[in-house]
This record gives C-alpha cells, structure tokens and sequence, in this order.
C-alpha cells in the first residue's frame, strides 16, 4: 500500500460544479498534512494546510479524519482557473519526511 | 513567504554529462530539499542539504550520482552527473518555513531537464 494514495482522476467538471477530492495516508502517526496545486510544468504551490478541525479558504474546504486516516479537498463554484493537479502531501515521522501522493488532475470545463 | 529562485529553468543535455542545478533564497534556512517529479509522477525527495555537512541522501539516491553542495544559509547546488535518458525529469529545491500558521514548503521554479 503506498503511503498517501490519491484518485489520480482526471475530474472533468463544468464551471459552477462542487469538485471534492480525497486522500487516504498509511501512517496513523502522521503529523501534519497539506494541499498543493500544481500547474502544468510549473512548481507545487501550497494550497492550504489542513487541520484536524477543518478549515475553509473562500471556496476551499479541507477537512482531516485521522480516525479514517484520509483528507479531503472540496472546491465549490469551480473556475477554470482551477484547472490544475491536486498534490495531497502529508508529514510523518521523527525526520519529519513529506509524503506526496501521485495528484489529482481537475479539468473545469467552459 | 521565502521566495526561492531556481536556474536553469530547462536544459536539454547529451547522454554522460553532468548539468548543476542553482538555488537561491532570499532569507537564511537551516535545510534546503532537492527533489525529482518524473513525468507524470509525484515528487521524490533526493536528498536534504545541511549547511555544514554533507547532505543526507534518500534510498536509491547516491552521493556521486547526484553531488550537492550547501555553502552558506541561502544557496545550494545539485549536480546531475553522468547523465542518462532515465534522469529526464523535473528538479525542484525546497525550503521549510515554519512561520506563523505552522510549517510550510515552498518550492522553486523548476528545472526541467532532458537527456538525450
């Protein structure tokens, strides 16, 4: 089992859709966990963290079950400009090592 | 947040040479992450480098195959040596700020890199 699985997708959503994504990670330990959007051919931009009580960013919304070991990434009235892949990063262990999941890819369509 | 300025952007290279990827930061951090996205992959840590002491490497990842230098708190470099098709890929330094709202890590641009 990898340690931070995502649905690769890709999600192919019209404009105004309510998109969510999730991510499931292996290490009940895990200590923080993060969101990252990634352009096509561009660097990882952070998102948002995300944090046990969930949190809301305009039309973003994380939210963290650890019980369930799994994030989420719900992204409503979608734009296009939303268009990107959808890096799920999570952090573990005394090293502190990022895990980042393989990304899901969002289309929004005009 | 740290802004990181990463060159070359893109090189393409021939099979057996060695390219050296810069990273700049305009504040001082304790470590700086290199890191590898094949296409159509996620990222992959190679290597974390210390100021002050050698980098510590990530399994399948080798000193003498990807050398990294750490001279001072801003800079650092990543030599890709010895290259072949297989190391086409993109590479992107990293820094962790753990500023207010909790730790975060800000990537440079990039450097996409192919091997012919």
């Amino acid at each position: 089992r990898k340690e931070v699985e995502q649905d690769p997708g890709p999600f192919n959503v019209p404009e105004g859709a309510t998109v969510a994504f999730n991510c499931t990670y292996s290490n009940s330990a895990s200590q923080s966990f993060f969101w990252y959007r990634q352009d096509c051919r561009k660097e990882p931009k952070l998102l948002m963290s995300v944090y046990s009580s969930g949190n809301e960013d305009g039309r973003f919304t994380a939210q963290l079950n650890r019980a369930s070991q799994y994030i989420s990434l719900l992204i409503r009235d979608s734009k296009l400009s939303d268009s990107a892949t959808y890096l799920c990063v999570v952090l573990s262990g005394s090293a502190r090592q990022l895990t980042f999941g393989s990304g899901t890819q969002l289309t929004v369509l005009p | 947040s740290a802004v990181i300025s990463q060159k070359p952007s893109r090189d393409i290279c021939q099979r057996g040479t060695s390219l050296t990827i810069q990273c700049q930061v305009d504040s001082q951090v304790t470590m700086m992450f290199w890191y590898r996205q094949q296409p159509g992959q996620s990222l992959t840590l190679i290597a974390t480098a210390n100021q002050g002491s050698e980098a510590t490497y990530e399994s399948g990842f080798v000193i003498d195959k990807f050398p990294i230098s750490r001279p001072n708190l801003t800079f650092s470099t990543l030599t890709v040596s010895n290259m072949s098709p297989e190391d086409s890929s993109i590479y992107l330094c990293s820094v962790e700020d753990r500023g207010t709202g909790g730790e975060k890590l800000f990537f440079g641009s990039g450097t996409q890199l192919s091997v012919l």
